[in-house]
């Protein structure tokens, strides 16, 4: 299965550590989203990337969340100093761009659940 | 912003019975993806609509784009016990490339 891989699925950290979340999208694939979802809701866009280049990044994420994609393939998101509100599960989709007869079509990994104590 | 409405937000049927969840969007979208998420798992991509009035059947699924582009629907026909699970609709804001969710619908089924 060439899906998009995500890692670790779970993440239990304490108040005030770093943590930090890797992505793996669909090999070609050059578009890569992070989302997050709390219980009960959709999923909150975060930030994206194509290719290497960070195009656009939500006011959800303070400046305790960055995100890198270096190489344009893998991503890595890091939350510093951690605080229980960070609490939910982190997914990552990507999806090729320009795409033929599907328009910016996203496929999600199974997520990071993290959970701050 | 773009706000994506979906209703009702839970849903409980029997087996066997006709499920429909609706979503409005605030703004004109260029197109509208549906996912399902089962329990404790995460989106699956279901479908893509792109033109006004579009209709798309997937065996027992029914989705529909609105004249306007602002709503659409899924009809699910004899529920079965797989089909378990929250049904979200989502679209990119003009222009964008990220997608606004809505909150989904939730169905649970009673065999």
């Amino acid at each position: 299965d060439t899906g998009v891989s995500q890692d670790p699925r779970h993440k239990i950290t304490k108040r005030g550590q770093n943590v930090t979340f890797r992505c793996d999208p669909i090999s070609e694939h050059n578009r890569l989203y992070w989302y997050r979802q709390t219980l009960g809701q959709g999923p909150e866009f975060l930030t994206y990337f194509q290719n290497e280049a960070q195009l656009e990044k939500s006011r959800l994420l303070s400046d305790r969340f960055s995100a890198e994609r270096p190489k344009g393939s893998f991503s890595t998101l890091e939350i510093q100093r951690t605080e229980q509100g960070d609490s939910a599960m982190y997914l990552c989709a990507s999806s090729l761009a320009p795409s033929g007869s599907g328009k910016n079509i996203q496929y999600f990994g199974a997520g990071t659940r993290l959970s701050v104590l | 912003g773009q706000q994506v409405m979906q209703i009702p937000q839970y849903q409980h049927v029997q087996e066997g019975e006709d499920f429909t969840t609706y979503c409005n969007s605030s703004t004109t979208l260029s197109n509208i993806q549906w996912y399902k998420q089962r329990p404790g798992g995460h989106p699956v991509f279901l479908i893509q609509l792109v033109k006004s009035g579009e209709v798309k059947k997937q065996k027992r699924l029914t989705f529909q784009f609105g004249e306007a582009k602002k709503n659409s629907s899924l009809h699910i026909t004899a529920t079965q016990t797989t089909d378990v699970g929250t049904y979200f609709c989502a679209g990119p804001p003009q222009g964008a490339q990220k997608l606004v969710f809505g909150q989904g619908t939730r169905l649970t089924i009673n065999p």
